[in-house]
């Protein structure tokens, strides 16, 4: 079993819908987590984190985290074509060990298309 | 957010050769980095962990002697890929923790990112 799981997709949606994206971490010592975005060639931007259980919003994205069924999930509203990419989830999985000197976990991402 | 800036962004070698790639912390101190692999439409692959003044620590199945690291400063981390070989060509990203305050972020922070053709 990989230790952070996402669907690799492709997820279509069209312009204007909501894209849900999930994420399943095995670790349930995991203390924080991320999702990132990367447009093909390029690098990883991160689109935020979150650490508590609940939901975060941040414009039109909201990271949604259920420790207890160890499941992460990114909410994009009103999707745009240029939301196009891979979206990647990352877990820190060191929880109060972290001293930020081990990297993320990633996984393999979920890629979105977003139809005009 | 924090900045990291990676160098060259592209580079085409003959096979045999070695290339450097740099990456830099711009405005943070960074006692480590991650240097990671991506081949086309696959997934970020860690190769190692690079640690300020000590020897980085390689994932399992990525060769060491091949794949030189060195982290002479706070803010520069290189990845040297020694005799490179076709099957070498990938596109290789550095990352950081950002460090605020003596306590870290959490997040990772991506350098550009180098392509690497190896022919």
């Amino acid at each position: 079993q990989k230790e952070v799981e996402q669907n690799s997709g492709p997820l279509s949606v069209p312009e204007g819908a909501i894209a849900s994206l999930n994420c399943t971490y095995s670790d349930r010592g995991s203390q924080s987590f991320f999702w990132y975005r990367q447009y093909s060639g390029k690098s990883p931007e991160l689109i935020m984190f979150i650490y508590s259980n609940g939901d975060k919003e941040d414009g039109r994205f909201t990271a949604q985290l259920n420790k207890a069924s160890q499941y992460v999930s990114l909410l994009i509203r009103d999707s745009q074509p240029s939301d196009s990419a891979t979206y990647l989830c990352a877990v820190n999985m060191f929880g109060a060990l972290d001293t930020g000197r081990r990297a993320l976990t990633f996984g393999s991402g979920t890629r979105l298309q977003v139809q005009p | 957010g924090a900045v990291v800036s990676q160098h060259p962004s592209w580079v085409i070698c003959k096979s045999g050769t070695s290339v450097k790639i740099e990456c830099r912390s711009l405005d943070f101190q960074a006692t480590t980095m991650f240097w990671y692999r991506q081949f086309p439409k696959q997934s970020l692959m860690l190769m190692a962990t690079s640690n300020e003044g000590s020897k980085a620590t390689y994932e399992q199945g990525v060769e060491k002697d091949k794949f030189l690291i060195n982290h002479a400063s706070l803010t520069l981390s290189t990845l040297t890929v020694t005799s490179a070989h076709p099957e070498d060509s990938s596109f290789y990203i550095c990352s950081a923790r950002g460090i605020a305050g003596g306590t870290h972020t959490g997040e990772l922070f991506f350098g550009e990112g180098s392509r690497l053709t190896v022919l």
